[in-house]
């Protein structure tokens, strides 16, 4: 079983709210990835860190930014939530040479 | 523009039959296909994953075929068992650890008893 954990699972607020999505590993891995995930689209790269103070956008253009101060914790941030932002975010983690990611189990987000 | 095609969208299969998920890709620079399965509510988690220098890899009742030539790419289940039923993605990327995954839209696959 995966240590990466997602917080919140299902959130629901208005538009125009700041809104920030927690994700925390415990496998000590360097790289970190936040993915979007719409139901019969294929899962997209928003952003990735290598580690600590290392952060890079995806091949999706999201205007959500991310930080990465700790090796474990990977928050993703939204300062004005929109309809558009509706979705799944996966957040997930690999060690440095392996290709296996392991994803935490998503923050549904629905924006009103 | 979609990296790698995934077909069907959906799938039925009887207990006990084969299920079989295809996918496509165009760039010849892949290198590591992995095989992603999802139950509701969960996060993907790996599957089986083959590199191009195989033409088959084969875990348990989950086997990937390989064709360079035809840049293609398929899992089998066999024996299909309702606790299969779940969606799955194929992905491609550049080389094993590389920091982007392209990812399949994903197969609905039904075990029915």
């Amino acid at each position: 079983e995966a240590d990466i954990y997602q917080t919140p699972r299902y959130l629901v607020i208005g538009t125009g709210k700041k809104i920030t999505l927690e994700c925390s590993q415990t496998m000590g891995h360097d790289k970190m990835y936040w993915y979007q995930q719409d139901p019969g689209m294929e899962l997209h790269l928003i952003h990735y860190s290598y580690g600590v103070n290392s952060t890079e956008k995806g091949d999706l253009s999201s205007e959500s930014t991310v930080s990465r101060i700790r090796t474990e914790h990977f928050p993703l941030t939204l300062e004005s939530a929109r309809p558009s932002h509706t979705s799944q975010y996966l957040c997930a983690s690999s060690g440095w040479s392996s290709g296996e990611l392991f994803f935490g189990e998503g923050s549904r987000l629905t924006v009103l | 523009q979609q990296q790698v095609k995934q077909s069907p969208q959906s799938l039925i299969v009887q207990k006990g039959g084969i299920s079989i998920i295809n996918c496509a890709y165009e760039n010849t620079a892949f290198d590591y296909f992995p095989w992603y399965q999802q139950f509701p509510g969960k996060g993907p988690a790996l599957l089986i994953a083959i590199r191009p220098d195989v033409s088959e890899k084969k875990e348990g009742r989950f086997t990937i075929s390989f064709n360079k030539s035809a840049k293609q790419f398929s899992l089998h289940i066999m024996d299909s068992q309702p606790g299969d039923s779940a969606t799955y993605f194929c992905a491609a990327s550049g080389r094993v650890g590389a920091n982007n995954l392209f990812f399949g839209t994903g197969t609905r696959l039904t075990v029915i008893p």
